[in-house]
Formats: C-alpha cells, sequence, structure tokens
C-alpha cells in the first residue's frame, strides 16, 4: 500500500538547537513529497514540496528537507529551533498520479525556551 | 491566508441530524478537496472534484456527499449524524498542472461537533 509514516509521535528540542521531524515514504514511481504545519485551531499551512531535482529542498520559515529514495526518507530540519515552531507537522504524498494526498499521521513538535 | 474559505467556523448539532459545510477555492484554482481530521483517525481524505466532477474518492461515508458548483465552490453535505463524526473537515484547492505533485492550500476548517 501507498503511504508516508511519521514514526515519532512527540519531538522534544530545546530552542536554539536543531531539529529533525522523521518521514519515510512508501509510493511507486517517482514520489512527490510534501510538509505541512499545523498550528492550534488552524488549517494545514503548505511549508515545502520535494518534486524532482535537488535533494535538499528549502522552505518557508527556515525550513528545509532531505529527500533521500535509498532510504526512502523525506524528513523536515531546521538548523535552529524556535518556540513559535511549536505545532504540528504533517508529510504527505499523492499516490502516483493522483492528487489526493496521503498524510502521516503527524508529529507534535515542542521547542522549550 | 491561504486563499480559501469556508464555513461555518463551528457547527454544533445533533445525532440524526444534517449539516452543510461550503468551501470557497482560491482563485484560479479548479480542484477542491475535502478532508476529515479527527483523533483516533488522523487526516483522511474524503473526495475530489475537479471543475465540477467528482476526480477521486477516499474513505467518504454513504451518509456523506459533495459537490461543485460552476462556481467552483464546493459544499460538503453529512446526513444522519453520528457521534463519531465529530471532526474537523478541511477543505483544500489547487490548480490541477497534470503532472502530480500541486501544492494544495488548505482552509482554516469547520469543526462539527455531534451532540
Amino acid at each position: 500500500a501507498q503511504s508516508v509514516a511519521q514514526p515519532e509521535d512527540q519531538v522534544n528540542v530545546a530552542e536554539g538547537n536543531p531539529l529533525t521531524v522523521k518521514c519515510t515514504y512508501s509510493v511507486s514511481g517517482n514520489p512527490y513529497l510534501f510538509w505541512y504545519v499545523q498550528y492550534p485551531n488552524r488549517g494545514l499551512q503548505f511549508l515545502l514540496k520535494y518534486i524532482t531535482g535537488d535533494n535538499l529542498v528549502k522552505g518557508s520559515y527556515g525550513f528545509e528537507a532531505e529527500f533521500n529514495k535509498s532510504q526512502t526518507s523525506f524528513h523536515l530540519k531546521k538548523p535552529s529551533a524556535l518556540v513559535s515552531d511549536s505545532a504540528l507537522y504533517f508529510c504527505a504524498a499523492p499516490p502516483g498520479n493522483f492528487n489526493k494526498f496521503y498524510f502521516g499521521s503527524g508529529t507534535k513538535l515542542n521547542v522549550k525556551p | 491566508d491561504s486563499g480559501v474559505t469556508q464555513t461555518p467556523k463551528h457547527l454544533i448539532t445533533a445525532t440524526g441530524q444534517r449539516v452543510t459545510l461550503r468551501c470557497s477555492p482560491r482563485s484560479g484554482d479548479l480542484s477542491v478537496y475535502w478532508y476529515q481530521q479527527s483523533l483516533d483517525q488522523g487526516l483522511q481524505f474524503l473526495i475530489q472534484y475537479y471543475n465540477g466532477e467528482e476526480r477521486a474518492k477516499g474513505n467518504i461515508l454513504e451518509r456523506f456527499s459533495a459537490q461543485q458548483f460552476p462556481d467552483l465552490h464546493s459544499e460538503l453535505n453529512l446526513s444522519s449524524l453520528e457521534l463519531g463524526d465529530s471532526a474537523l473537515y478541511f477543505c483544500a484547492s489547487s490548480v490541477v498542472s497534470g503532472q502530480g505533485g500541486d501544492t494544495q492550500y488548505f482552509g482554516p476548517g469547520t469543526r462539527l461537533t455531534v451532540l
């Protein structure tokens, strides 16, 4: 089955430290991979996506993600976390040539001051 | 602000009732998607419309239906509501390039509470 997985329900990091939120995928063909962020009582905001090309994708708010085909991963990273980055992060992928998204289960990021 | 609007923001109703959720896509987007977010099932794709026609179907119950109108706004109809239908319902919109990988932009959601 085609899907994305987020192995960590929660990630805790201190402000100023680097952060990583993990995502692995299982989709056929060339994957399109997305990261979204959801703040409390808000909709999902697009952060970045991988279509093709450079394996390091830069997105909004200083986030970046690294596509790794051999490990079928698309981890979200930021060099220096902010308290305001605390939110729920979702990895997503459309299967095949469809545009519907399969979402991971979400990872809650807690950044402590 | 994504440019996608949803009304109402909150909806409280009773079991057995029927409700309609409304979504207006971003200007220029022809495709609309509906998702359900619940605590136990996460974010689930329900249905996609493209330029008025159903394009893809996900885990949508038979009690739920949707449509997209000529002005491209969409409505999600939920009937014979059950307690388990309480959730956040999101609408998203995108262009459809035909090449996949189109970014979906999400509205703020409608929080449905069934009592």
